[in-house]
């Protein structure tokens, strides 16, 4: 099994009920958010991004919301199913003291489906 | 089209011994990075390049070299491995230095004893 994701914080769901994923990032001239799904021994999955101009964009079952005064994300999943169940993380795209941007990543939740 | 290569994938070294971790890229994306990840934390960036020839350093770039002589290639080096190096690690591209998602390879599982 994998070692990696442990300690994260975990939300269980019930199967078809609809889960929120919340991020508080660091850095409030980040222009640009993504979020991604980590399942077990596999590199992070691209889900949806936003841009900082934007306060929601949806995907299919899946919706993020951006709250700019408080440095907040939040990953919606409607109706979720147990292919779900997975790391997720949210990443920012943070302007370096180079001029240059790289994109830094949050600590993850376990999102654990409940068939 | 292969997409982000990264190898090997399992690697085991002893304290002090040298090794590079390979990453290559067959999308032609300018941006690559790589990323370690450790037990119940997030991904942290080690170093990044923005092009052929261009690297900075992440958040977590000692012990580690980089360069990128290519648009397709983009080594990371550890020269004299130490226990705290055992993680998994990721390498990542990018299609431009701004806006767009990253694409990720399948890691590589390094573990020093």
């Amino acid at each position: 099994g994998e070692s990696v994701g442990l300690h994260l914080p975990t939300l269980s769901v019930q199967e078809g009920d609809n889960s929120i994923i919340n991020c508080a990032y660091s850095n409030s001239a980040s222009d640009y958010f993504i979020w991604y799904k980590q399942e077990s021994g596999k590199g992070p999955q691209f889900i949806i991004d936003i841009r900082s101009n934007m306060d929601k964009r949806q995907g299919q079952r899946v919706t993020v919301l951006l709250n700019k005064t408080v440095k907040h994300l939040s990953l919606q999943i409607a109706a979720t199913q147990p292919g779900d169940s997975a790391v997720y993380f949210c990443a920012e795209n943070i302007l370096k003291n180079t001029g240059r941007r790289a994109l830094t990543f949050g600590s993850g939740t376990r999102l654990q489906v409940q068939p | 089209n292969a997409g982000v290569t990264q190898t090997p994938k399992f690697q085991v070294l002893k304290t002090g011994q040298s090794m590079t971790l390979q990453c290559a890229q067959d999308m032609n994306h300018e941006y690559m990075s790589w990323y370690r990840q450790d037990p119940g934390m997030g991904l942290r960036l080690i170093h990044y390049s923005v092009g052929a020839g261009i690297t900075d350093q992440g958040e977590v770039p000692n012990g580690y070299n980089v360069s990128r002589s290519t648009t397709e290639d983009f080594p990371l080096r550890l020269l004299s491995a130490a226990p705290s190096q055992t993680s998994v690690y990721f390498c990542a591209t990018r299609y431009d230095r701004a806006n767009t998602e990253a694409f990720f390879g399948q890691g590589t599982r390094l573990t020093v004893v």
